[in-house]
């Protein structure tokens, strides 16, 4: 059973254009963590949201935690090649050390 | 710091085969963890440790797969026999944090190992 299904599986765009992609579970988490990963190498935190309803804000990366810690996006802006890779969602399961990973969204963009 | 250390990078083994993949996680960092990456099956859980203490292993798939760590500065994971669809990346990841609302439990990850089982 996958507890987190992120929406797209695949995306390839233009640059310059607008992305959201979705990460989605029945479970409540008690924190959510977004990775990029780069082909040959491990995800690399991107950012953390703990607080229901939490936007946070990197360079032209927007992140939201859902009212309900159930669910989360990622919204960029303006994509560029450089933001090419595998994004995932980890969501921490409350209480414990468990960190369950999204099924991921392989971004393209193309120049 | 140099990161949390992964090896071997590769490994390419016959079926039935014993697979030793060990880890180094960053120094102070009391949680680790085993991820295991395919293409059908993304990132998947293995098992993870606190202070040493397997916490959860039931992600770990079958009797075959086994980890251990005996100090606070490596970890192992192994696989025997192991079989094709045993073909994955494995990654060790560690942590310093708690998964709760005042930490952010960030995960290092090694780079992975990539195995192969022919």
């Amino acid at each position: 059973t996958q507890l987190l299904e992120q929406s797209p599986q695949f995306l390839s765009i233009q640059e310059g254009e607008n992305l959201t992609v979705y990460c989605n579970s029945s479970s409540v988490f008690s924190s959510l963590q977004w990775y990029r990963q780069e082909p040959g190498e491990g995800p690399v935190l991107l950012v953390t949201v703990v607080t229901g309803g939490e936007v946070k804000k990197l360079k032209r990366l927007t992140f939201q935690f859902g009212d309900a810690r159930k669910d989360s996006s990622l919204h960029i802006t303006a994509a560029q090649p450089g933001d090419t890779g595998l994004y995932l969602c980890a969501g921490a399961l409350w209480g414990t050390y468990k960190y369950i990973f999204g099924t991921g969204t392989r971004l393209k963009v193309l120049a | 710091d140099a990161g949390v250390i992964q090896s071997p990078r590769h490994e390419v083994t016959e079926m039935g085969q014993e697979v030793t993949l060990r880890c180094k996680p960053i120094s102070g960092h009391n949680s680790l963890f085993w991820y295991r990456q395919t293409m059908m099956r993304g990132l998947e859980l293995l098992i993870y440790f606190n202070n040493n203490v397997p916490i959860d292993d039931s992600g770990m798939p079958e009797d075959r797969f086994s980890a251990k760590m005996p100090n606070a500065s490596f970890s192992t994971l192994k696989i025997q026999p192991s079989e094709p669809r045993d073909s994955a990346v494995y990654f060790c990841a560690s942590s310093s944090g708690l998964a709760g609302a005042l930490d952010t439990g960030e995960l290092f990850f090694g780079e992975g190992s990539r195995l192969t089982v022919l």
